[in-house]
Order: structure tokens, then C-alpha cells, then sequence
């Protein structure tokens, strides 16, 4: 069974704190991303990367930066969090052309005060 | 105009009957098509894929009409356990997902 997980399932920050996000996938995929979900809005994509050192860009990139330096981690970063940034982030990852089968984490409900 | 559009419900369904639910896409591009299944503060799941010749797992039936841009997810003899929300989900040209806002099932005793 592929396994997605997250770093912490609730986190409270204040805002101007720098927050760390990670992700480890223990499946060897490829490909990793960052969502994040909102009532209303769904899940919109943060960042995406394909490989270990390499990253693009989602819909929604301002404000966060991602690193990925081993394959099975993938970590997204809140340089100075603020109060719009309080939301649940999702971790997925997929193999390699099989951007279809993406396997979620269990989420992080990040809540910026 | 949104990538991905659905009725967010909440559809509130007797147990066994059937239910339906309709999902828009602007990108005429768009190459692949799915529904996720999204349980009560759980993670999303990939529930199936759809085809462009429709496509049937059990009691759950895809169907895709490329030329209206839409895909249907019906599920038939509904059980309580598929209340949950149900995600559209369209592969863009970037090879990107794009996710619905989901619609939100409830099957009633």
C-alpha cells in the first residue's frame, strides 16, 4: 500500500512565523505536489515537482516555497505566514506518467493567528 | 469561468435509490478525465477514471460527452457508506489536475 505522510495533522503558527510542511511518500514516485483546500475553492495546486532539485509552479504559488532534495520528500515552505494562509495542505504524490493515481496524505490543518 | 464545475449539493439520498451528478469543463484540450472520492476530514481518493466510452465498477457508471464538456458520475442502489463528497477532476494540457470544488452526498437510512 502506498503511504503519504505529513509531518502534522494540526499546526498553529503566528503570522511573520517561518513554517516548514513536509512530506514523505515511501512508494518511490517521481512526482509530488502541494495542494491546498479551501471551502468553496477545492484544492488548488501549489507546487509541483517532477524530480529530486526540481520544482514548478502551481496555480497559487505566492507566498510559499517548496524543497526537494530526496526523492521521497517533498516539503513546503511558509516563508512569513499570514492569516490568509490558514488552510488544510494536502501532500500527494504519483509515479512517473501516472498523474492520475495521485495518493494524498492525510492533510495538515494549518491555522496562522 | 471556472476550470471545473460542479453542484456543490448537498444531495440528500434515501439509501438505495439512484443518484446523479453532472461536472463542467471549460478546456476543450482537456485528455483525461476522473472522480475522486473525498471522505469526512480524510484525504482525497481516486475513485475511477472515465473513459470516453463510458465505463461501469459495480454500481458506480462514468460517462464522458466531449462535445457538451461534461462527465457524469451515477451511482446506483446507493449504500450508506458512499455518503462522502464526490471530486471532478480534468488532466489540463500541463498535465496538471484540476479539481473541482466537489459535491457533497449524504444517503439517508
Amino acid at each position: 500500500d502506498v503511504k503519504v505522510t505529513q509531518s502534522s495533522r494540526y499546526l498553529v503558527k503566528r503570522t511573520g512565523e517561518k513554517v516548514f510542511l513536509e512530506c514523505v511518500q515511501d512508494m518511490d514516485h517521481e512526482n509530488m505536489f502541494w495542494y491546498r483546500q479551501d471551502p468553496g475553492l477545492g484544492l488548488r495546486l501549489i507546487y509541483f515537482s517532477y524530480d529530486v532539485k526540481m520544482k514548478e509552479k502551481g496555480d497559487i504559488p505566492e507566498g510559499y516555497s517548496v524543497s526537494r532534495e530526496k526523492k521521497e520528500r517533498f516539503s513546503l515552505i511558509l516563508e512569513s505566514a499570514s492569516t490568509n494562509q490558514t488552510s488544510m495542505y494536502l501532500c500527494a504524490s504519483s509515479p512517473k506518467r501516472r498523474l492520475d493515481t495521485q495518493y494524498f496524505g492525510p492533510g495538515t490543518r494549518l491555522t496562522v493567528l | 469561468r471556472k476550470e471545473v464545475e460542479q453542484d456543490p449539493g448537498p444531495f440528500n439520498v434515501p439509501e438505495g435509490a439512484t443518484v446523479a451528478f453532472n461536472c463542467t469543463y471549460s478546456n476543450s484540450a482537456s485528455q483525461s478525465f476522473f472522480w475522486y472520492r473525498q471522505d469526512c476530514r480524510k484525504e482525497p481518493k481516486l475513485l475511477m477514471s472515465v473513459y470516453s466510452s463510458g465505463n461501469e465498477d459495480g454500481r458506480f457508471t462514468a460517462q464522458l460527452n466531449r462535445a457538451s464538456q461534461y462527465i457524469s458520475l451515477l451511482i446506483r442502489d446507493s449504500k450508506l457508506s458512499d455518503s462522502a463528497t464526490y471530486l471532478c477532476v480534468v488532466n489540463s494540457p500541463h498535465e496538471k489536475l484540476t479539481f473541482g470544488t466537489g459535491t457533497r452526498l449524504t444517503i439517508i437510512p
